[in-house]
This record gives C-alpha cells, structure tokens and sequence, in this order.
C-alpha cells in the first residue's frame, strides 16, 4: 500500500470526448507527477506539479492539462480524446527536496473507442 | 537510442535460479529505481539508490555511477517473483522526473 490511490481505477470513452483522472498524494507529499504507459512500453512523463504549479512538462500535447490543489491532490484532463490515448495512466506523488522516492499509483486504464 | 535501456526484455526461469536484469542509461541522473509492476497495472518501488548495493530480502540492487549502469538481482526466485520490472532514472534539474526503460517480463516457472 503506497498511500496514493488514483480514480477511477477503468475508464471508456469515445473519441473526442474529455476526461478527467483524479490522484490522492501520499501525505506530506508536495510533488506529483503523471505518466502514460501505452500497452507495452514504459511509462512516458507527460507533466509534474510541485506546489499547485506546472514544474516541467513532456512531449504531449497541450490538450493534456492539470491541476494540483491545496491538499497536493490532483487531477489530470485529456480534451478532444484520440485513439491514441488509450494507456495507463499513473501518478506518482513526492517530496521534491532531494533524491526522494516516488509512490506510485495503481493507475487508471483509459480506453478510448 | 533509448535514454535508459534494459536486458534482456524478456526472461523466463526455473524456481530457484538466481535471476538478473540489467539496466544501462545515458543521461546524468540523480538516482535510480527499480520498480516493480504486475499485471494490471500499479507500480511498487523496490529500490532507489544512488550508490553502491542495497538489499531487501530475495532482492539485491547495484549501480555503478561511473559506468551508468545498474542491476538487479533475485536469488531464489519464486513463481511470485513473476512481474515485469523496470529500471527508471530520477533526471534531475528542476524537475525531478522519471525517463523509465520499457521493461524486463519475467516469468518464473515452478
């Protein structure tokens, strides 16, 4: 059990659709990172939030946004869904100071059809 | 060419072997996980480490900095070791993200 859980845990949706994941941090966690993982490959970083604030950003479009809230929780939206987006998407929550761990989420499966 | 790579990709053994997987990167980092993910999804960190050797019971991690490399060893392996883990590097600057490598399955067979 690593204190951050992620909803919803599956997702369908239609293509052009929006969506919305929502990630709880481990407390005491500032920093949360998100990440998609197409079937088959390792997870790519899409973006980090430390303290409310986008802190670096991937190579995905801006149709990928988020947000990070007061209690460090956060949440991450997919416009205009494309097949593409089909993946796992995880979070990973963390205490940015230093070389600290990251704890991961079990992760949403979006498929979009 | 990946930033991170790991072989092989694809591993099976017999229980009881010793089992090791290798990670190498090309990037400057700060750290390094070793991360655990089952079928389904949700990722367990096994180990971060910066430096020399760490343990956790059947598990063993090592990184040589110098050589930007890293590996993981189980000895005993069980049928529940059967997982795919994956090497990622803590890239740091200003944003401490992950790049991770695409994975080692493992499959342990009794």
């Amino acid at each position: 059990e690593t204190g951050v859980t992620q909803s919803p845990t599956h997702l369908i949706k239609t293509r052009g659709q929006q969506v919305t994941l929502r990630c709880s941090s481990q407390s005491g966690h500032n920093t949360v990172s998100w990440y998609q993982q197409a079937l088959g490959q390792g997870p790519q970083f899409i973006f980090q939030y430390y303290r409310e604030e986008e802190n670096g950003r991937g190579n995905f479009p801006p149709r990928f946004s988020g947000l990070q809230f007061p209690n460090y929780s956060s949440e991450l939206n997919v416009n205009a869904l494309e097949l593409d987006d089909s993946a796992l998407y995880l979070c990973a929550s963390s205490y940015r100071q230093g070389n600290t761990e990251a704890f991961f989420g079990q992760g949403t499966r979006l498929t979009v059809v | 060419k990946n930033e991170v790579e790991q072989s092989p990709q694809n591993l099976t053994a017999q229980e009881g072997e010793f089992i090791t997987i290798n990670c190498s990167y090309s990037v400057g980092i700060s750290a390094l996980h070793w991360l655990q993910q089952h079928p389904g999804g949700g990722i367990v960190s096994l180990f971060m480490l910066s430096s020399g050797k760490k343990k956790h019971g059947r598990l063993i991690a090592t990184i040589n900095i110098q050589e930007k490399h890293s590996s993981l060893h189980i000895t005993a392996s069980h049928p529940r070791d059967s997982a795919v883990y994956i090497c990622a590097v803590l890239y740091g600057g200003a944003t401490n993200k992950l790049i991770f490598g695409t994975g080692t399955l493992l499959a342990v067979q009794p």
